[in-house]
């Protein structure tokens, strides 16, 4: 079955630093992987995706992801962190068999001034 | 705005009654899916349309839970009998294709007393 794994319940980080949000994925064939963010009452917002090509994947608000298939990594990173990136960060992958969305278990991330 | 839209976007109900929601997906987009999400967990998968079609239930939805899309545009999620474990935040998601994102509407949270 595929799965997604987020290690980290909470990550902490300090403005103008960057910052590393962890997902591992086990999918059988390739992996279709997702980042999104969530504020609170809010709904899901899209970041950015893995679906084939250049390992390391742009997405909104200035974040990047790296996709390693040696690692069966994908973890969500930003080279300076703001304020406003506090929120809740869940990764996903795109189960090929259900055409469904599994979703880790969330990152909650919290930049301090 | 032309995102997913849902209504109500609060509901509170008493025990024993029944609910319904409404998600509005992108318009074109013919893959229109039903998470549930508790107090900082990821998104639990439901059940999933591909246009009129629902092609996926989850263990999750008991049979007092039941989805339509009567004409492969909007749907409806109905809970009878609500049950205080029923408290959560309900999302509604569309997608164009079988390897993209998922697009989220704001959700709508339910409190059953």
């Amino acid at each position: 079955a595929q799965s997604v794994a987020q290690p980290e319940d909470q990550v902490k980080v300090a403005e103008g630093n960057p910052l590393t949000v962890k997902c591992t994925y086990s999918v059988s064939g390739n992996p279709y992987l997702f980042w999104y963010v969530q504020y609170p009452n809010r709904g899901l917002q899209f970041l950015l995706k893995y679906i084939t090509g250049d390992n390391l994947v742009k997405g909104s608000y200035g974040f990047e992801a790296e996709f390693n298939k040696s690692q069966t990594s994908f973890h969500l990173k930003k080279p300076s962190a703001l304020v406003s990136d506090s929120a809740l960060y869940f990764c996903a992958v795109r189960d090929m068999n259900t055409d469904k969305l599994i979703f880790g278990t969330g990152t909650r991330l919290q930049v301090f001034p | 705005d032309t995102g997913v839209s849902q209504d109500p976007r609060h509901k509170i109900t008493k025990r024993g009654q029944n609910v319904t929601f409404r998600c509005d997906p992108i318009s074109e987009h013919n893959r229109l899916y039903w998470y549930r999400q508790t107090l900082g967990q990821g998104p639990e998968f439901l059940t999933y349309f591909q246009n009129e079609a629902q092609l996926e239930k989850s263990r999750l939805l008991s049979d007092r839970f039941s989805a339509e899309r009567p004409k492969g545009s909007f749907s409806t999620l109905e809970i009878q009998r609500t049950e205080q474990g029923d408290s959560a935040m309900y999302l509604c998601a569309s997608s164009s294709d079988r390897v993209g994102e998922l697009f989220f509407g704001e959700g709508s949270r339910l409190t059953v007393l």
